[in-house]
């Protein structure tokens, strides 16, 4: 299966923990998102690379939030100091920008619970 | 970033087509139309988009209004696999997530 993967699909911690979710997007891809999504909530856009350059964080994003995609493979999303309010599905999408506009790729998302 | 204006839910039967709509008045000339839907418990899907025709794949049909300020998708003969959030978004890129529409698909 060449499609986007995230790891792991679930997780639970303690509020002030720390946690690192990975994505690997499909290999041709040179753009990978990251999305935050509540419950009855449309994803919330985070964060995207192009190859391995940072091109734009949304003003949501708190300090304690981190993306990296070191060598423009695979990215990671690490969230220090976790709170309640982080409790959420965080998706991973991938794409290959084209002439015909942008055609997104999503995994399955990882599932944080913060107790 | 153009916003959408869509029903919060639509409801229809199996193997009837099911007409979702789109608003989109502040769209700019660059802006592709862009359909997603999330079924349960799963990352969004794409769907269809376009920019200015018109367009049919193996799951819907995209039809665009002349003046682009409004659109509808497709779903030529629903199944409940069809029940879903479609989420109509307008961009070129680094796509901006309404609430989408709730369809519910009746037996």
């Amino acid at each position: 299966d060449t499609g986007v993967s995230q790891n792991p699909r679930h997780k639970i911690t303690k509020r002030g923990q720390n946690v690192t979710f990975r994505c690997d997007p499909i290999s041709e891809h040179n753009r990978l998102y990251w999305y935050r999504q509540t419950l009855g909530q449309g994803p919330e856009f985070l964060t995207y690379f192009q190859n391995e350059a940072q091109l734009e964080k949304s003003r949501l994003l708190s300090d304690r939030f981190s993306a990296e995609r070191p060598k423009g493979s695979f990215s990671t999303l690490e969230i220090q100091r976790t709170e309640q309010g982080d409790s959420a599905m965080y998706l991973c999408a991938s794409s290959q920008m084209g002439a015909e506009g942008e055609k997104l790729f999503f995994g399955s998302g990882t599932q944080l619970s913060v107790l | 970033d153009a916003k959408t204006t869509q029903p919060n839910s639509m409801e229809s039967n199996e193997e009837e087509p099911v007409h979702l709509p789109c608003n989109h008045s502040t769209i700019s000339g660059t802006d592709y139309i862009h359909w997603y839907r999330q079924l349960p418990s799963q990352g969004p899907e794409y769907v269809i988009h376009g920019l200015t025709s018109n367009v049919n794949n193996r799951m819907a049909s995209l039809a665009i209004a002349e003046d682009r300020k409004s659109s509808t998708l497709i779903l030529h003969r629903a199944t409940l696999r069809d029940a879903a959030v479609y989420y109509c978004i307008l961009g070129a890129q680094k796509l901006v997530f309404g609430q989408g529409t709730r369809l519910t698909i009746n037996p």
